[in-house]
């Protein structure tokens, strides 16, 4: 059974063109979740998401960011005009329900902004 | 709101040391804790989990008690090996889905 997949794991931007982040869940699970890793802090919670909806977005930034999770597809992370305090290893995990605490993740990429 | 702080790294050992990594949490209520570990190259695995005070969560020879009286939940292992090399992450939920993460100790262990 794959594990979560992430892609591309290191993707290269210069300041002020877009990201865009895939994440792929394990086979089964229909729970998304996005984590944000800045240098030297821990992991924090961005966005979680089911097919086709947004549950919470309470962790990402107003402005810039996206996220979506198709019917069909890995859900994306979008991130446009990016600026070089965008750079950071961007995690995504996911779940077969809503409140188990066990999440799967992916081994992240890893976003540099020239 | 709720934080994770853990021990710095780097941590450097010899094979068959003791390990012990500290972790300290405030929380409302009360949270699950857990601790993850990141092989290099891959995502992060769950390790060990405890859900109330005094549980005692163990996997792998890797060991944490939930102690509430200290907000503490620190990683022990009592012989590594330098399998064990990897990032560890203390992290904890107070019952929804979002995960709050330490800043992940780096671990090396030389043969």
């Amino acid at each position: 059974n794959a594990g979560v997949m992430q892609n591309p794991r290191h993707l290269v931007r210069r300041r002020g063109q877009e990201a865009r982040l895939r994440c792929s869940p394990m086979k089964g699970h229909s729970h998304v979740y996005w984590y944000r890793q800045l240098p030297e802090e821990g992991l924090k919670f961005m966005v979680y998401l089911q097919k086709e909806n947004i549950i919470d977005e309470s962790g990402m930034p107003k402005e810039r960011f996206s996220a979506e999770f198709p019917k069909e597809g890995p859900s994306i992370l979008r991130i446009q005009q990016v600026v070089r305090g965008d750079s950071a290893a961007y995690f995504c995990a996911s779940s077969p329900l809503r409140r188990d605490n066990e999440q799967f993740f992916g081994p992240g990429t890893r976003l540099t902004v020239l | 709101g709720n934080s994770v702080t853990q021990m710095e790294g780097p941590v450097t050992l010899s094979e068959e040391a003791f390990l012990t990594i500290n972790c300290t949490y405030t929380a409302t209520g009360y949270p699950s804790l857990f601790w993850y570990v990141q092989y290099p190259g891959e995502g992060l695995q769950l390790l060990l989990k405890a859900t109330k005070a005094d549980d005692k969560g163990s996997n792998k020879g890797f060991e944490a008690t939930y102690r509430k009286e200290t907000t503490s939940f620190h990683l022990e292992k009592g012989s590594v090996q330098v399998s064990d090399s990897a990032v560890y992450f203390c992290a904890l939920s107070d019952g929804d889905y979002k995960l709050s993460f330490g800043a992940g100790t780096t671990v090396t262990v030389r043969a």
